[in-house]
């Protein structure tokens, strides 16, 4: 499988500050990108994709793609303990189907 | 919203028995499935797409004589794990794209535990 590369953490953040997470993918070819927030137990729910290069804002959520480099992260603004969880940046390798790759996760705990 | 169900959410079996997992699409119809398997504190790893009316398309290195995929209708895919042994033990997940990779709807997980 193509690869998705994330540094698993736990990343600790106080409550109210900016958590950044990162991620880059191996396949240049890659069409979409994807966040997902996974709960312990439970399965991954969808938080922003985005597919041009830049910046996508919603709320508290701002995703970065930068093609050139391969990489896409994820900021989260006013980080609340509700926000714990892991994090998984996935992509989708081709525009051929809808297939999507995940990456490993980021563990993110908030600190109250 | 569109759902995905799962059935059933845990289930405990004896090793070299065979276990069927049910993924269903509740109101929208699903020519592609995907399912998922993610051991603890691992990643959700793509075993294999389910094709409505056409054979599974299997991962590199996922053995498509032990987990066998039927995608009978386009509502319904099923996987079973046949002669199950204690490694088999994860969290399998199912998902379904509506009309795209960007909306994909997820199962809730079925816990399979080998004893």
């Amino acid at each position: 499988q193509k690869e998705v590369e994330q540094n698993s953490g736990p990343l600790s953040v106080p409550e109210g500050a900016i958590a950044s997470l990162n991620c880059t993918y191996s396949d240049r070819g890659s069409q979409s990108f994807f966040w997902y927030r996974q709960y312990s137990g439970k399965s991954p729910e969808l938080i922003m994709f985005i597919y041009s290069n830049g910046d996508k804002e919603d709320g508290r959520f701002t995703a970065q793609l930068n093609k050139a480099s391969q990489y896409v992260s994820l900021l989260i603004r006013d980080s609340q303990p509700s926000d714990s969880a892991t994090y998984l940046c996935a992509v989708n390798p081709s525009n051929r189907d809808d297939k999507i790759i995940f990456g490993k996760g980021t563990r993110l705990h908030i600190l109250p | 919203g569109a759902v995905v169900s799962q059935h059933p959410s845990w289930v405990i079996c004896k090793s070299g028995t065979s276990v069927k997992i049910e993924c269903r699409s509740l109101d929208f119809q699903a020519t592609t499935m995907f399912w998922y398997r993610q051991f603890p504190k691992q990643s959700l790893m793509l075993m294999a797409t389910s094709n409505e009316g056409s054979k599974a398309t299997y991962e590199q290195g996922v053995e498509k004589d032990k987990f066998l995929i039927n995608h009978a209708s386009l509502t319904l895919s099923t996987l079973t794990v046949t002669s199950a042994h204690p490694e088999d033990s994860s969290f399998y997940i199912c998902s379904a794209p509506r009309t795209g990779p960007h909306e994909q709807y997820f199962g809730p997980g079925t816990r399979l535990t080998v004893t």
